[in-house]
């Protein structure tokens, strides 16, 4: 166990639809981090904060956005969905501020648009 | 900004026998390698890494080299066993606050008993 919660553990809706993700890092962890992992493929980063803030950006889709809250949790909300954004959506979390800390993954959201 | 290469896509090997996984990088800043094993439907964990101070790093049947000068990392595996089989993905990233890790796209390996 990783420490790192996600939920919900599986998610299946329609496209036009908006979800929220959700993800408490493991005690103590500042950083948290959101990658997408699409069938067989690898793991595309979305976006990274820490302690509330946003820190480094990837190629993130205008129609997802995501923050974190004072608790530390985090959410990524993903809105107008199409059958394309059906993957694997996994959060990470890590003690420190820099990229330098490895990070401890979720069990994942699996994500089906239909 | 940074990109991560990692070849091969798939790798299969005999009990027993050594596997190796190449990585390059292209961003001379980055000074951190990570490598993460990803099991058939389960989480990626990370496995070693490496910072840019050190060229070679052990850990039991698991090390990785560093070249700095070419910009690539390897993985090394020695003495495979069926339960290594899984998607290995190395990463790079600079040791700053504000960078993002990024992965290569993942190395397949099958492990035949």
């Amino acid at each position: 166990d990783s420490g790192v919660t996600q939920t919900p553990k599986h998610l299946i809706t329609a496209t036009g639809q908006r979800v929220t993700l959700r993800c408490s890092p493991r005690s103590g962890d500042l950083s948290v981090y959101w990658y997408q992992q699409s069938l067989d493929q690898g793991l595309q980063f979305l976006i990274q904060y820490y302690n509330g803030e946003e820190r480094a950006k990837g190629n993130i889709l205008e129609r997802f956005s995501a923050q974190q809250f004072p608790d530390l949790h985090s959410e990524l909300n993903l809105s107008s969905l199409e059958l394309g954004d059906s993957a694997l959506y996994f959060c990470a979390s890590s003690v420190g501020q820099g990229s330098d800390s490895p990070l401890h993954f979720g069990n994942g959201t699996r994500l089906t648009v239909t | 900004g940074e990109n991560v290469e990692q070849h091969p896509s798939t790798l299969s090997v005999q009990e027993g026998d050594s596997a190796v996984i190449k990585c390059t990088y292209s961003d001379s800043a980055s000074n951190y390698f990570p490598w993460y094993k990803q099991e058939l439907g389960k989480r990626p964990q990370l496995i070693i890494d490496i910072r840019s101070n050190v060229g070679e790093k052990k850990d039991q049947r698991i090390a990785v080299t560093l070249n700095k000068t070419a910009k690539h990392f390897s993985l090394h595996i020695t003495e495979t066993q069926p339960e290594d089989s899984a998607v290995y993905f190395c990463a790079a990233s600079r040791q700053t606050s504000y960078d993002k890790v990024i992965f290569g796209p993942g190395t397949s390996l099958s492990v035949i008993p």
